[in-house]
C-alpha cells in the first residue's frame, strides 16, 4: 500500500538557519501531495501541497518539489524563526491506481527553534 | 467564516464503553473525514462521509462508525472502548469527496481508562 517516510526528529536549529525535513513515498496511481503543520494543542493546518510531478508548492516562505523520479517531496525553509516550532506531516492522497483517495500521513518530524 | 469545529474537546471514557464525537464542517464544505492520531505518530484515516454515505473507509474495525446529517455536521462512534482507542481524533472537512484541500478541525482528545 501506499506510504509516507519523514525523516526523524526532533530538528533542532538556530533562528535563521536554513531548514530541511526528508520526505519519501511509495504511492501507485498519481498522487497529490502535501506537508502539514501542527502547533501544540492544535490540528493540522496545510502548508504547502504540489499535485503533479515538478509542481512546487510554496507558502510562508516553505517550499517543496514533487520530484516523482526520487519520489520524494522534501521541505525547505531558507530561514527559520522560532515561530516555526511545530510538527511537520508529510502526506500523500490519490487518486491510486486503484481510485482510491485516501490520506497516507508520515509520521511527523519535530522542528524546535532556537533564538 | 468558522473554521471546523469540534466537540467535546476533551473526554475520558472506561474500558467497554461508547463514545460519540462531533464535528461541524468549515462552512461551504460538505465532505467530513475522520483521522485518529495516537501521541507521536501521524493522523490515520478512519472514514469519510459525503452525501450522509460513508465514502471511503480505513483499515479500523467495524467498533468506529458514523454518521452524516443533512446539515454535512457529523458523528464519529466508538464502541467497547480498549484502552489503545486513547488518542487524539481529528476531524476534517472539504468540498467534495475527492477534494484534496482538508481543513482540520482542532481534535477531541479521548483517554481510555
Amino acid at each position: 500500500g501506499d506510504s509516507v517516510t519523514q525523516m526523524e526528529g526532533p530538528v533542532t536549529l538556530s533562528e535563521e538557519a536554513f531548514l530541511t525535513i526528508n520526505c519519501t513515498y511509495t504511492a501507485t496511481g498519481y498522487p497529490s501531495l502535501f506537508w502539514y503543520v501542527q502547533y501544540p494543542g492544535e490540528g493540522l493546518q496545510l502548508l504547502l501541497k504540489a499535485t503533479k510531478a515538478d509542481d512546487k508548492g510554496s507558502n510562508k516562505g516553505f517550499e517543496a518539489t514533487y520530484r516523482k523520479e526520487t519520489t520524494s517531496f522534501h521541505l525547505e525553509k531558507g530561514s527559520v524563526q522560532v515561530s516555526d516550532s511545530a510538527v511537520y506531516f508529510c502526506a500523500l492522497r490519490g487518486p491510486t491506481s486503484g481510485g482510491s483517495y485516501i490520506p497516507t500521513f508520515g509520521r511527523g518530524t519535530s522542528l524546535i527553534v532556537h533564538p | 467564516d468558522a473554521g471546523v469545529t469540534q466537540s467535546p474537546t476533551h473526554l475520558i471514557k472506561t474500558r467497554g464503553q461508547q463514545v460519540t464525537l462531533r464535528c461541524s464542517p468549515k462552512s461551504g464544505h460538505d465532505t467530513v473525514s475522520w483521522y485518529q492520531q495516537a501521541l507521536g505518530q501521524g493522523p490515520q484515516f478512519i472514514f469519510q462521509y459525503y452525501e450522509e454515505e460513508e465514502r471511503q473507509r480505513g483499515n479500523f474495525p467495524d467498533r468506529f462508525s458514523g454518521h452524516q446529517f443533512p446539515n454535512y455536521s457529523s458523528e464519529l462512534n466508538v464502541n467497547a472502548l480498549l484502552l489503545g482507542d486513547s488518542a487524539l481524533y481529528l476531524c476534517a472537512s472539504s468540498w467534495g469527496w475527492t477534494g484534496y484541500e482538508q481543513y482540520f478541525g482542532p481534535g477531541t482528545r479521548l483517554t481510555v481508562t
